[in-house]
């Protein structure tokens, strides 16, 4: 099973402020990586596939970059409403696998 | 607009079984994969279960294979992930998922439905 592991857990940073999170995975998943938000009581939102293509309707200040283990989604202005969970997956094997998850707070 | 909805979760005993139901409108549904996604209280996202398109290829996460059943019926629109022999730590939102695979690309998983609660406890 690939483990894919997200830095930092939590990010507390002010709206306007550069986010950078990280998802490191156990082994090559080549460009099979994916990232999520997710908001309370929501379901998860595409917002890039493919590490670094952005889902239809994004904004452009969300971006993602990185191949076979170490991949990275940052958020270059952060706006109120991207303070949120984001997580990472990949399927490049199965099991299908997810990060554990990364907050943004406002700090 | 793309739609999926899900139904057929509850309040379940340990050992007990659920039909969970995805119904799906507004795109093809015979031409996706389809994706079982659950989030215990509190936690994470975990992938659960994938289908192709002609329900020929199924995949399971360890901890549910033997137990938990997907399907897909296309003439319905519909996807279905039969629960057994659920344990407390099967309690979770269980959300399906559009798995937007075609050849070897991959287009993320995206579309999602709002989730069913199935809760077990005695």
């Amino acid at each position: 099973e690939i483990v894919l592991t997200q830095s930092p857990a939590t990010l507390s940073l002010s709206p306007g402020e550069r986010a950078t999170l990280s998802c490191r995975a156990s082994q090559s998943v080549s460009s099979y990586l994916a990232w999520y938000q997710q908001k309370p009581g929501q379901a998860p939102r595409l917002l890039i596939f493919d590490a670094s293509n952005r889902a239809t309707g994004i904004p452009a200040r969300f971006s993602g970059s990185g191949s076979g283990t170490d991949f990275t989604l940052t958020i270059s202005s952060l706006e109120p409403e991207d303070f949120a969970l984001y997580y990472c997956q990949q399927r490049s094997n199965w099991p299908l696998t997810f990060g554990g998850g990364a907050k943004v707070e406002i700090k | 607009e793309v739609q999926l909805v899900e139904s057929g979760g509850g309040l379940v005993q340990p050992g007990g079984s659920l039909r969970l139901s995805c119904a799906a409108s507004g795109f093809t549904f015979s031409s996706y994969w389809m994706s079982w996604v659950r989030q215990a209280p509190g936690k994470g996202l975990e992938w659960v279960a994938d289908i192709n398109q002609d329900g020929s290829e199924k995949y399971y996460v360890v901890s549910v294979k033997g137990r938990f059943t997907i399907s897909r019926d296309n003439a319905k629109n519909s996807l279905y992930l039969q629960v057994n022999s659920l344990r407390a730590e099967d309690t979770a939102v269980y959300y399906c998922a559009r798995d937007n695979t075609y050849t070897s690309s991959w287009y993320g998983f995206d579309s999602w439905g709002q989730g069913t609660l199935v809760t077990v406890s005695s």
